[in-house]
Protein backbone atom coordinates (compact mmCIF):
# COMPACT_ATOMS: atom_id res chain seq x y z
CA UNK A 1 0.00 0.00 0.00
CA UNK A 2 2.91 2.29 -0.77
CA UNK A 3 1.05 4.67 -2.82
CA UNK A 4 3.76 7.83 -4.08
CA UNK A 5 7.16 7.45 -2.47
CA UNK A 6 9.32 10.16 -2.61
CA UNK A 7 13.32 9.60 -2.17
CA UNK A 8 15.41 11.27 -0.28
CA UNK A 9 13.37 12.43 2.37
CA UNK A 10 15.67 15.49 3.71
CA UNK A 11 18.75 16.85 2.10
CA UNK A 12 21.12 19.37 2.44
CA UNK A 13 23.45 20.39 -0.28
CA UNK A 14 25.93 23.56 -1.02
CA UNK A 15 25.20 26.00 -3.55
CA UNK A 16 26.18 24.86 -7.18
CA UNK A 17 25.98 21.01 -6.28
CA UNK A 18 23.44 19.06 -8.30
CA UNK A 19 20.84 16.40 -6.94
CA UNK A 20 17.73 14.04 -8.23
CA UNK A 21 14.48 13.74 -6.48
CA UNK A 22 12.89 10.49 -7.52
CA UNK A 23 9.02 9.89 -7.47
CA UNK A 24 7.90 6.45 -7.58
CA UNK A 25 4.00 5.77 -7.94
CA UNK A 26 2.34 2.01 -7.80
CA UNK A 27 -1.25 2.85 -8.83
CA UNK A 28 -0.52 3.07 -12.35
CA UNK A 29 -1.94 6.97 -13.09
CA UNK A 30 -1.15 8.63 -15.99
CA UNK A 31 -0.36 12.54 -14.22
CA UNK A 32 2.24 13.00 -11.93
CA UNK A 33 3.17 16.64 -10.60
CA UNK A 34 6.51 18.26 -8.74
CA UNK A 35 5.00 20.75 -5.90
CA UNK A 36 7.10 23.00 -3.91
CA UNK A 37 6.22 24.34 -0.36
CA UNK A 38 7.08 27.50 1.09
CA UNK A 39 5.81 29.36 3.80
CA UNK A 40 2.79 32.15 2.95
CA UNK A 41 2.92 31.02 -0.69
CA UNK A 42 1.22 27.65 -0.79
CA UNK A 43 2.05 24.72 -2.65
CA UNK A 44 3.38 25.74 -6.41
CA UNK A 45 3.57 23.97 -9.66
CA UNK A 46 7.15 23.16 -10.80
CA UNK A 47 6.88 21.07 -13.57
CA UNK A 48 3.96 18.14 -14.44
CA UNK A 49 3.33 15.16 -16.54
CA UNK A 50 0.35 14.12 -18.69
CA UNK A 51 1.62 10.33 -19.60
CA UNK A 52 5.28 8.80 -20.32
CA UNK A 53 8.24 10.77 -21.90
CA UNK A 54 5.93 14.14 -21.52
CA UNK A 55 6.54 17.21 -19.67
CA UNK A 56 5.80 20.17 -19.67
CA UNK A 57 6.48 23.54 -17.27
CA UNK A 58 4.09 24.34 -14.85
CA UNK A 59 4.39 28.00 -12.39
CA UNK A 60 7.86 28.20 -11.49
CA UNK A 61 10.00 25.67 -13.48
CA UNK A 62 13.22 28.23 -13.74
CA UNK A 63 16.33 26.11 -12.24
CA UNK A 64 14.80 22.16 -11.86
CA UNK A 65 14.47 19.99 -14.77
CA UNK A 66 12.08 16.73 -15.14
CA UNK A 67 11.87 13.46 -16.55
CA UNK A 68 9.51 10.51 -16.94
CA UNK A 69 11.17 7.25 -18.65
CA UNK A 70 8.87 5.26 -17.39
CA UNK A 71 5.05 5.48 -15.97
CA UNK A 72 5.68 4.92 -12.69
CA UNK A 73 8.70 7.51 -12.01
CA UNK A 74 8.82 11.24 -12.14
CA UNK A 75 12.26 12.46 -11.50
CA UNK A 76 12.71 16.39 -10.36
CA UNK A 77 16.51 17.56 -11.39
CA UNK A 78 18.04 20.50 -9.80
CA UNK A 79 21.44 21.17 -11.94
CA UNK A 80 23.09 23.78 -9.77
CA UNK A 81 21.51 24.22 -6.84
CA UNK A 82 20.62 28.23 -5.22
CA UNK A 83 19.73 28.73 -1.70
CA UNK A 84 16.28 30.24 -2.88
CA UNK A 85 15.57 26.61 -3.85
CA UNK A 86 15.48 25.56 -0.08
CA UNK A 87 11.99 24.39 0.01
CA UNK A 88 9.87 21.23 0.87
CA UNK A 89 9.29 19.27 -2.28
CA UNK A 90 6.62 17.26 -3.32
CA UNK A 91 5.11 14.99 -5.97
CA UNK A 92 1.61 13.92 -6.95
CA UNK A 93 -0.09 11.62 -9.01
CA UNK A 94 -3.96 11.06 -10.21
CA UNK A 95 -5.38 9.08 -12.94
CA UNK A 96 -6.40 9.85 -15.87
CA UNK A 97 -10.47 9.35 -15.23
CA UNK A 98 -12.20 8.52 -11.94
CA UNK A 99 -12.42 9.50 -8.41
CA UNK A 100 -13.04 13.39 -7.35
CA UNK A 101 -9.99 14.85 -9.35
CA UNK A 102 -8.02 14.54 -6.19
CA UNK A 103 -4.30 14.27 -6.25
CA UNK A 104 -2.35 11.64 -4.22
CA UNK A 105 0.76 13.48 -2.36
CA UNK A 106 4.06 11.75 -1.10
CA UNK A 107 5.09 12.34 2.03
CA UNK A 108 7.67 15.54 0.86
CA UNK A 109 11.41 15.89 0.51
CA UNK A 110 13.17 18.76 2.61
CA UNK A 111 15.92 20.31 1.33
CA UNK A 112 18.41 22.76 2.37
CA UNK A 113 20.27 24.55 0.11
CA UNK A 114 23.65 26.37 1.78
CA UNK B 1 -0.62 36.86 -9.25
CA UNK B 2 -2.08 34.67 -6.56
CA UNK B 3 -5.01 33.39 -8.55
CA UNK B 4 -6.30 31.62 -5.43
CA UNK B 5 -5.90 32.99 -2.26
CA UNK B 6 -6.72 32.57 1.45
CA UNK B 7 -6.37 35.53 2.99
CA UNK B 8 -6.34 33.84 7.12
CA UNK B 9 -2.76 32.23 7.71
CA UNK B 10 -4.48 30.76 11.10
CA UNK B 11 -7.64 30.09 12.87
CA UNK B 12 -8.50 29.10 16.22
CA UNK B 13 -11.62 27.74 17.32
CA UNK B 14 -13.27 26.02 20.41
CA UNK B 15 -13.69 22.00 20.52
CA UNK B 16 -17.56 21.21 19.23
CA UNK B 17 -17.68 24.72 17.90
CA UNK B 18 -17.88 25.16 13.73
CA UNK B 19 -14.77 26.47 11.83
CA UNK B 20 -15.20 28.40 9.03
CA UNK B 21 -12.21 28.54 6.47
CA UNK B 22 -12.52 31.06 3.34
CA UNK B 23 -10.79 31.17 0.18
CA UNK B 24 -11.19 33.63 -2.85
CA UNK B 25 -10.30 33.12 -6.54
CA UNK B 26 -9.72 35.24 -9.61
CA UNK B 27 -9.48 32.73 -12.64
CA UNK B 28 -13.33 32.77 -14.05
CA UNK B 29 -12.13 29.33 -15.80
CA UNK B 30 -12.06 27.27 -12.73
CA UNK B 31 -14.44 25.14 -12.62
CA UNK B 32 -13.61 22.61 -9.87
CA UNK B 33 -12.40 22.92 -6.63
CA UNK B 34 -10.94 21.21 -3.39
CA UNK B 35 -10.28 21.36 -0.24
CA UNK B 36 -6.89 19.60 1.90
CA UNK B 37 -5.41 18.61 4.60
CA UNK B 38 -1.74 18.72 5.74
CA UNK B 39 -0.25 17.39 9.09
CA UNK B 40 2.73 18.24 9.67
CA UNK B 41 5.51 16.32 8.25
CA UNK B 42 3.07 14.55 6.13
CA UNK B 43 1.06 14.99 2.18
CA UNK B 44 -1.31 17.05 1.70
CA UNK B 45 -4.79 14.56 2.09
CA UNK B 46 -7.70 15.21 -0.21
CA UNK B 47 -10.89 16.32 1.96
CA UNK B 48 -13.28 17.59 -0.29
CA UNK B 49 -14.25 18.86 -3.68
CA UNK B 50 -17.34 20.31 -5.76
CA UNK B 51 -17.90 20.89 -9.02
CA UNK B 52 -19.61 24.67 -10.42
CA UNK B 53 -22.46 23.19 -10.89
CA UNK B 54 -23.25 23.22 -7.43
CA UNK B 55 -23.15 25.22 -4.97
CA UNK B 56 -22.77 22.74 -1.83
CA UNK B 57 -21.45 19.47 -1.05
CA UNK B 58 -21.50 18.01 2.30
CA UNK B 59 -19.57 15.15 3.52
CA UNK B 60 -19.70 13.67 6.86
CA UNK B 61 -18.61 17.15 8.94
CA UNK B 62 -17.20 18.91 6.72
CA UNK B 63 -19.53 21.01 3.74
CA UNK B 64 -17.80 23.03 1.41
CA UNK B 65 -20.01 26.17 -0.21
CA UNK B 66 -19.10 27.80 -3.05
CA UNK B 67 -20.22 31.17 -4.13
CA UNK B 68 -19.64 31.26 -7.93
CA UNK B 69 -20.73 35.08 -8.31
CA UNK B 70 -18.56 36.36 -5.39
CA UNK B 71 -15.64 33.67 -6.64
CA UNK B 72 -15.63 32.65 -3.11
CA UNK B 73 -15.56 29.18 -1.15
CA UNK B 74 -15.69 27.99 2.20
CA UNK B 75 -15.33 25.08 4.52
CA UNK B 76 -17.66 24.34 7.68
CA UNK B 77 -15.88 21.93 10.04
CA UNK B 78 -19.28 20.86 12.68
CA UNK B 79 -17.79 19.85 15.39
CA UNK B 80 -14.30 20.42 15.37
CA UNK B 81 -12.39 17.98 17.12
CA UNK B 82 -8.92 18.36 18.50
CA UNK B 83 -7.43 15.96 15.19
CA UNK B 84 -8.96 18.23 12.78
CA UNK B 85 -6.23 20.87 13.85
CA UNK B 86 -4.12 21.12 10.74
CA UNK B 87 -3.20 23.16 7.53
CA UNK B 88 -6.15 23.25 5.35
CA UNK B 89 -5.67 24.24 1.39
CA UNK B 90 -7.82 25.46 -1.25
CA UNK B 91 -7.10 24.49 -4.72
CA UNK B 92 -9.38 24.83 -8.15
CA UNK B 93 -8.65 24.11 -11.70
CA UNK B 94 -10.24 24.47 -14.87
CA UNK B 95 -11.17 21.67 -16.95
CA UNK B 96 -9.54 22.76 -20.29
CA UNK B 97 -6.11 23.13 -18.16
CA UNK B 98 -3.39 20.48 -19.68
CA UNK B 99 -2.71 17.82 -17.05
CA UNK B 100 -5.57 18.92 -14.78
CA UNK B 101 -3.39 21.17 -12.69
CA UNK B 102 -4.35 22.03 -9.57
CA UNK B 103 -3.88 25.78 -8.32
CA UNK B 104 -3.27 26.47 -4.61
CA UNK B 105 -4.03 28.91 -1.99
CA UNK B 106 -1.45 29.86 0.92
CA UNK B 107 -3.19 27.50 3.22
CA UNK B 108 -4.90 28.34 6.83
CA UNK B 109 -3.56 26.41 10.09
CA UNK B 110 -6.29 25.55 11.98
CA UNK B 111 -5.89 24.96 15.83
CA UNK B 112 -8.69 23.21 17.52
CA UNK B 113 -8.42 23.75 21.17
CA UNK B 114 -9.53 21.04 23.86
Amino acid sequence: NAGVTQTPKFRVLKTGQSMTLLCAQDMNHEYMYWYRQDPGMGLRLIHYSVGEGTTAKGEVPDGYNVSRLKKQNFLLGLESAAPSQTSVYFCASRPLRGGHGELFFGEGSRLTVL
Amino acid sequence: DQQVKQNSPSLSVQEGRISILNCDYTNSMFDYFLWYKKYPAEGPTFLISISSIKDKNEDGRFTVFLNKSAKHLSLHIVPSQPGDSAVYFCAASARETSGSRLTFGEGTQLTVNP
